[in-house]
């Protein structure tokens, strides 16, 4: 079945430090790939999305390209920053008879220090 | 913005008592999903519907049930509750019945067995 893997947290980086979480994944087919964040007390949000092989998701200074060789879709920052401390999901959707339904990994608590 | 709207945001309940939740779409989408999300754990798929339909079922226990309403709100059922039930209960709303571009999150409601 369906299954993503996210590196081991939790994370703790200085202000302005670069970010990397890795997650890798296993799935039948094409899946569209997400990173969501999760701040605390609230719901899920989406971060970035990539929906075939080479795409980059990019948003609020946040990149993951779909790599399809290594089945990865890491997360990086240039600099983070306080306010980027949250959990972060990496998810999938394969589509076929699990249409729509979304696998998260375990999820990465980052803590950023100022 | 609508966002998806979850009521309550915080329930609790005693051991075999009944839960009801609800969960309101983002206007004009016609898919909702469950998900439970454990102390610390990733969001679990529970079920999904499409246009008032059942579209998918994950690990849901047999002692909940879920349905999808004519103006696309759904609710989820449980009973006979257990300890074990304790958890944040999230549901997310899509248009099209899928997850291409990532879908949207209700802020969850936190249910406590006690």
């Amino acid at each position: 079945g369906d299954s993503v893997t996210q590196m081991e947290g939790p994370v703790t980086l200085s202000e302005e430090a670069f970010l990397t979480i890795n997650c890798t994944y296993t799935a039948t087919g094409y899946p569209s790939l997400f990173w969501y964040v999760q701040y605390p007390g609230e719901g899920l949000q989406l971060l970035l999305k990539a929906t075939k092989a080479d795409d980059k998701g990019s948003n609020k200074g946040f990149e993951a390209t779909y790599r399809k060789e290594t089945t990865s879709f890491h997360l990086e920052k240039g600099s983070v920053q306080v306010s980027d401390s949250a959990v972060y999901f990496c998810a999938l959707s394969s589509g076929g008879t699990s249409y729509g339904k979304l696998t998260f990994g375990q999820g990465t608590i980052l803590t950023v220090h100022p | 913005a609508a966002g998806v709207i979850q009521s309550p945001r915080h329930l609790i309940k005693e051991k075999r008592e009944t839960a009801t939740l609800k969960c309101y779409p983002i206007p004009r989408h016609d898919t909702v999903y469950w998900y439970q999300q454990g102390p610390g754990q990733d969001p679990q798929f529970l079920i999904s519907f499409y246009e008032k339909m059942q579209s998918d079922k994950g690990s849901i226990p047999d002692r909940f049930s879920a349905q999808q309403f004519s103006d696309y709100h759904s609710e989820l059922n449980m009973s006979s509750l257990e300890l074990g039930d304790s958890a944040l209960y999230f549901c997310a709303s899509s248009l099209g019945g899928d997850s291409f571009y990532g879908y949207t999150f209700g802020s969850g409601t936190r249910l406590t067995v006690v």
